[in-house]
């Protein structure tokens, strides 16, 4: 079946450093990718996504790309804020027979502080 | 000019109740999606409709049963409400498209449930 794995958290930084969140995936088909984030006290917004293999999905400083040889789809950001503070999810989509649904990874609590 | 929302954000109830949360979009998408996310906050898909048909079900107990009265809002009833069944539900929805694995989810708030 699909599933995706991340890096366990949290994850404590300070202002202005790099932030790398890990995420590998095994799915059946061409899943799409994504990264979604929650605030606290909200619900999921998404952050990025990239649907083939070589994409580059990117917003608000963060990116990822799509690697199939290495089944990967890992978040980064050269210089994180306090503001990025937030649980971060990668997620897969593979369209089965009428559905399309999003297989989460456990998700990554980031914590940026000054 | 809330995309997805849903009400009630908080429900504390007695087990063996029966309760509804509601969700609505006014994004015009013609599906819709309702996710359970548990005190570790691991996500999974309980539930999908597109154009008001029922198209993933993702072995939830019959105790829960989604009901959408039209494209752009779909209902969650849970009856006998069990302890386990605290949780934050969170509804979805997106626009299909030729390939569909490529479309993107649009999520509400969220509504925490708290069984006693």
């Amino acid at each position: 079946g699909n599933s995706v794995t991340q890096m366990e958290g949290p994850v404590t930084l300070s202002e202005e450093a790099f932030l790398t969140i890990n995420c590998t995936y095994t799915a059946t088909g061409y899943p799409s990718l994504f990264w979604y984030v929650q605030y606290p006290g909200e619900g999921l917004q998404l952050l990025l996504k990239a649907t083939k293999a070589d994409d580059k999905g990117s917003n608000k400083g963060f990116e990822a790309t799509y690697r199939k040889e290495t089944t990967s789809f890992h978040l980064e950001k050269g210089s994180v804020q306090v503001s990025d503070s937030a649980v971060y999810f990668c997620a897969l989509a593979v369209f089965t027979g009428g559905g399309n649904k999003l297989t989460f990874g456990t998700g990554t609590q980031l914590k940026v502080e000054l | 000019d809330t995309a997805v929302s849903q009400t009630p954000k908080y429900l504390v109830t007695q087990m063996g109740n029966d309760k509804s949360i509601k969700c609505e979009q006014n994004l015009g998408h013609d599906t819709m999606y309702w996710y359970k996310q548990d005190s570790k906050k691991f996500l999974k898909i309980m539930f999908s409709y597109n154009n008001k048909e029922l198209i993933i079900n993702e072995t939830v107990p019959n105790r829960f049963s989604p009901k959408s009265p039209d494209k752009a809002h779909l209902n969650l009833h849970i009856n006998s409400l069990e302890l386990g069944d605290s949780a934050v539900y969170f509804c979805a929805s997106s626009q299909r498209r030729s390939n569909p694995s490529t479309d993107t989810q649009y999520f509400g708030p969220g509504t925490r449930l708290t069984v006693l």
